[in-house]
């Protein structure tokens, strides 16, 4: 199993990122996918989820209303979009597969550097 | 949602038993079983240790086990070796349906 996300990124403050993530090695709508981002220097933070099979997405209150996390099953690639930039958000964004119900992220992406600076 | 309470720091001699606590509430660690832990070396990806409060995926060394007691869980380390120095997070299921990260222990051995 392998979650292979996007490149890294440099955006100034205000603007949107996108970032993706592509599982293979299992079947793309059978997973959760939730992201995940760390500061430098800091610990982990949940963003949100998508189950892959009816693009079904769940935020955590933090981000809800700045995130948008969507799928294409035709590609297998799934999307975090963060709008409004700030500094703030400079973090690695992982991305990381969840087989359902068990609340365990037992596969995780290589990570997508976000900086955002002016 | 505020994240789970971990220590800041834990350590402990080669061959010592450590364990760390992950505190919350009745809203997200004392509502499920889904407890996670996670060991992140410097610069590198999370790996999933634990996950439904005690099992182990494939792989894992069952050196970890993990367990709960009301609103606080609690991942331990028996026979401590060199390559257990990491950073530690827990993880739970939490309102809303989302998840909350602890704020991380730093394990060193001694």
């Amino acid at each position: 199993v392998q979650l292979v996300q996007s490149g890294a990124e440099v955006k100034n403050p205000g603007a949107s990122v996108r970032v993706s993530c592509t599982p293979s090695g299992h079947t793309f709508t059978d997973y959760y996918l939730h992201w995940v981002r760390q500061a430098p220097g800091h610990g982990l933070e949940y963003m949100g989820w998508i189950h892959p099979n009816r693009g079904v997405t769940n935020y955590a209150q933090k981000f809800s209303g700045r995130v948008t996390m969507t799928r294409d099953t035709s590609i297998t690639t799934a999307y975090m979009d963060l709008s409004r930039l700030t500094s703030d958000d400079t973090a690695v964004y992982y991305c990381a597969r969840e087989p359902p119900g068990t609340g365990g992220f037992d596969s995780w992406g290589q990570g997508t550097l976000v900086t955002v600076s002016s | 949602q505020s994240a789970l309470t971990q220590p800041a720091s834990v350590s402990g001699s080669p061959g010592q038993s450590i364990t760390i606590s992950c505190t919350g509430t009745s809203s997200d660690v004392g509502s499920h079983n889904l407890v996670s832990w996670y060991q992140q070396h410097p610069g590198k990806v999370p790996q999933l240790m634990i996950f439904d409060v005690s099992k182990r995926p494939s792989g894992v060394s069952d050196r970890f086990s993990g367990s709960k007691s009301a609103n606080m869980a609690s991942l331990t380390i028996s026979g401590l070796q060199a390559e257990d120095e990491a950073d530690y997070y827990c993880c739970a299921h939490a309102g809303r349906d989302t998840y909350v990260f602890g704020t991380g222990t730093k394990v060193t051995v001694l």
